[in-house]
């Protein structure tokens, strides 16, 4: 089955650092990446929607210069957390989509602590 | 943007009975999707059903669609403890892009 990979499944990090999170497919080609955060006991929302080589599509409400969103290939995605603050501390999940008609691949996703 | 609401938000059954989840929603529709999140992972996909379609099935799982009333219902069978998780529908246009509601809420006892 199709499988994701995201790393790292946690992270601790001091405020005013930046944070990497990397999201790939590793057994097909994901036509569009989303990035979701979910706080706790609440639903997951979406951050951004990427393609491939293409700049990302970010939600109303998403900064995006705090959360810079990398589509280098057709296989991996990144998220960068820029200058984390505490409020940034969140469970981030990234999933890939195949083709139309085909379901989301969900990553088992990030903790980001933010210290 | 189109998202789906569950119904109930959360639900309690012992080991065994039968759990039954339905879900709204307001937009038409490519499909419509459920998964299933254990507490601290990612969303599983359980099952797509299209919009032309009615009934589909997957081991113990049945969901049916009903695009005339803008809703779908997901029925889990013969439960067991590890079915215990949210579960979330999604309905789905033709760009992949999902948003999701609140979910429910699955505990199922020993």
């Amino acid at each position: 089955g199709a499988v994701v990979s995201q790393h790292p499944s946690r992270v601790i990090c001091k405020s005013g650092t930046s944070v990497k999170i990397e999201c790939r497919s590793l057994d097909f080609q994901a036509t569009t990446m989303f990035w979701y955060r979910q706080f706790p006991k609440q639903s997951l929302m979406l951050m951004a929607t990427s393609n491939e080589g293409s700049k990302a599509t970010y939600e109303q409400g998403v900064e995006k210069d705090k959360f810079l969103i990398n589509h280098a290939s057709l296989t991996l995605s990144t998220l960068t957390v820029t200058s984390a603050h505490p409020e940034d501390s969140s469970f981030y999940i990234c999933s890939a989509w195949e083709f139309p008609n085909s379901p989301l691949h969900f990553g088992n996703g990030t903790r980001l602590t933010v210290t | 943007s189109q998202q789906g609401e569950e119904d109930p938000q959360a639900l309690s059954i012992q080991e065994g009975e039968n759990a039954t989840m339905n879900c709204s929603y307001k937009t038409s529709i490519n499909n419509l999707q459920w998964y299933r999140q254990n507490s601290g992972r990612g969303l599983v996909h359980l099952i797509l059903i299209r919009s032309n379609e009615r009934e589909k099935h997957s081991g113990r799982l049945r969901v049916t669609l009903d695009t005339s009333k803008k809703s779908s219902s997901l029925l889990i069978t013969a439960s067991r403890a590890a079915d215990t998780a949210s579960y979330f529908c999604a309905p789905a246009s033709n760009t992949g892009k999902l948003i999701f509601g609140q979910g429910t809420t699955l505990q199922v006892k020993p």
